[in-house]
């Protein structure tokens, strides 16, 4: 099973900069399945990114992802008041063991 | 627009039952491949079980094979998570999600998610 370590764990940062979470995976797999979610306080997961670098639909462009080897990031250009929330990465297929990162929280 | 509502969930015995309840609307449901994600309280996300589009076939989660089992019923536009044998450790808000492919096996990418329900297990 692919196990991914997201880091930091919080990131403590102010609207209008910039945020890079990393994501990184136990053992190497395709880009293509590799996506990102938000999380606010009591509400559902919001699809940002998948297939490593593809913005989901309605998602600015201030979102962007990348990957190199087993080495995923999340890259918000400036932050906007409402970016502050909890981010998770997350393997997809092929192997229907679908497995998310512990979650990085941007506050 | 997607829409899914959850609903069924509430406070349960260990080893008791429970079956919660997805509807679904604005999409092709009978085209679109389904899942079950959940979420213990303070905690992170985890996956649970996945049905194709015509709900022939179905994988889970280790935690759950043999207890849960995922189903849908295409006229009604409905999931199903029907959790046997539950556990302390099932607590957890569950909440149904739309993979963003309609391939199989599944892509596992969610691209739409209900509101949740919350499943409690305790004595």
């Amino acid at each position: 099973e692919i196990v991914l370590t997201q880091s930091p764990g919080t990131l403590s940062l102010s609207p209008g900069e910039r945020a890079t979470l990393s994501c990184r995976a136990s053992q190497s797999f395709s880009n293509n399945y590799l996506a990102w979610y938000q999380q606010k306080p009591g509400r559902a997961p919001r699809l940002l990114i998948y297939g490593a670098s593809n913005r989901a639909t309605g998602i600015p462009d201030r979102f962007s992802g990348s990957a190199s080897g087993t080495d995923f990031t999340l890259t918000i250009r400036r932050l906007e008041p409402e970016d502050f929330a909890v981010y998770y990465c997350q393997q997809c297929g092929p192997s229907p063991q679908f497995t998310f990162g512990p979650g990085t929280k941007v506050d | 627009q997607v829409h899914l509502v959850e609903s069924g969930g509430g406070v349960v015995q260990p080893g008791k039952s429970l079956r919660l309840s997805c509807a679904a609307s604005g999409f092709t449901f009978s085209a679109s491949v389904m899942h079950w994600v959940r979420q213990a309280p303070g905690k992170g996300l985890a996956w649970v079980a996945v049905t194709s589009y015509d709900g022939t076939n179905e994988f889970y989660a280790d935690s759950v094979r043999g207890r849960f089992t995922i189903a849908r019923d295409n006229s009604k536009n409905t999931l199903y998570l029907q959790m046997n044998s539950l556990r302390v450790e099932d607590t957890a808000v569950y909440y149904c999600a739309k993979d963003l492919s309609s391939g199989w096996p599944p892509l596992g990418t969610f691209d739409s998610w209900g509101q949740g329900t919350l499943v409690t297990v305790s004595s």
